[in-house]
């Protein structure tokens, strides 16, 4: 299973809008509605940030957002703060009943 | 509260072999499948091994001949024994499980045990 697409790095000023896009297959990304979202400060454990496509775990800020087109999936963090700079990691269930992780970006808030 | 702890990593050389285990608490251990995920530096997320609550296991090709994925459910831990270790296995480790029987996702994540195999 081939890792799922992301771009290596974004980045952005406070208070602004950014969005990560993660890109699949139809048997992964385009196939359910099963994409997570991770943040990943280095040396903590990463945390769910999104699950199924859009939907946010409770305490998760709204501004973090997610949704899906095709086989691209995405996460908008809006009104963008110091603290959200981390790397981020997408994840989609697959035909294979498994699971793929995107290949992780970073996020600078300049 | 869902608590795992990864422990286990450590320096080895090249061709070493090491157990990772992994102590779970807060939920029915028995009933769920269990997961293991890594990390190599600089690098993205791979998903590494599953052990379904009836044994089932799966494994990537990356690693398929060399670990082997078992757990003891009296005891409420994970394990994966490495063996044949290559430099490439160089990350960090850790478990997680998918909450729930109709849940596609991780959560939570432990902090993970670091393995280096050194060259």
């Amino acid at each position: 299973q081939s890792a799922l697409t992301q771009p290596a790095s974004v980045s952005g000023s406070p208070g602004q809008s950014i969005t990560i896009s993660c890109t699949g297959t139809s048997s992964d990304v385009g196939g359910y509605n099963h994409v997570s979202w991770y943040q990943h400060h280095p040396g903590k454990a990463p945390k769910l940030m999104i699950y199924d496509v859009s939907n946010r775990p409770a305490g998760v800020s709204n501004r973090f957002s997610g949704s899906k087109s095709g086989n691209t999936a995405s996460l908008t963090i809006s009104g963008l703060q110091a603290e959200d700079e981390a790397d981020y990691f997408c994840s989609s269930y697959t035909d294979r009943r498994l699971y793929v992780f995107g290949t992780g970006t970073k996020v600078t808030v300049l | 509260e869902v608590q795992l702890v990864e422990s286990g990593g450590g320096l080895v050389q090249r061709g070493g072999s090491l157990r990772l285990s992994c102590s779970a608490s807060g939920f029915t251990f028995s009933t769920y499948a269990m997961h293991w995920v890594r990390q190599a530096p600089g690098k993205g997320l791979e998903y590494v091994s599953v052990i379904s609550s009836n044994g089932d296991t799966y494994y990537a090709d990356s690693v398929k001949g060399r670990f082997t994925i078992s757990r003891d459910n009296s005891k409420n831990t994970l394990y994966l024994q490495m063996s044949s270790l290559r430099p490439e296995d160089t990350a960090v480790y850790y478990c997680v499980i998918v909450p729930g029987i109709a849940a596609r996702w991780f959560d939570p994540w432990g902090q993970g045990t670091l393995v280096t195999v050194s060259s």
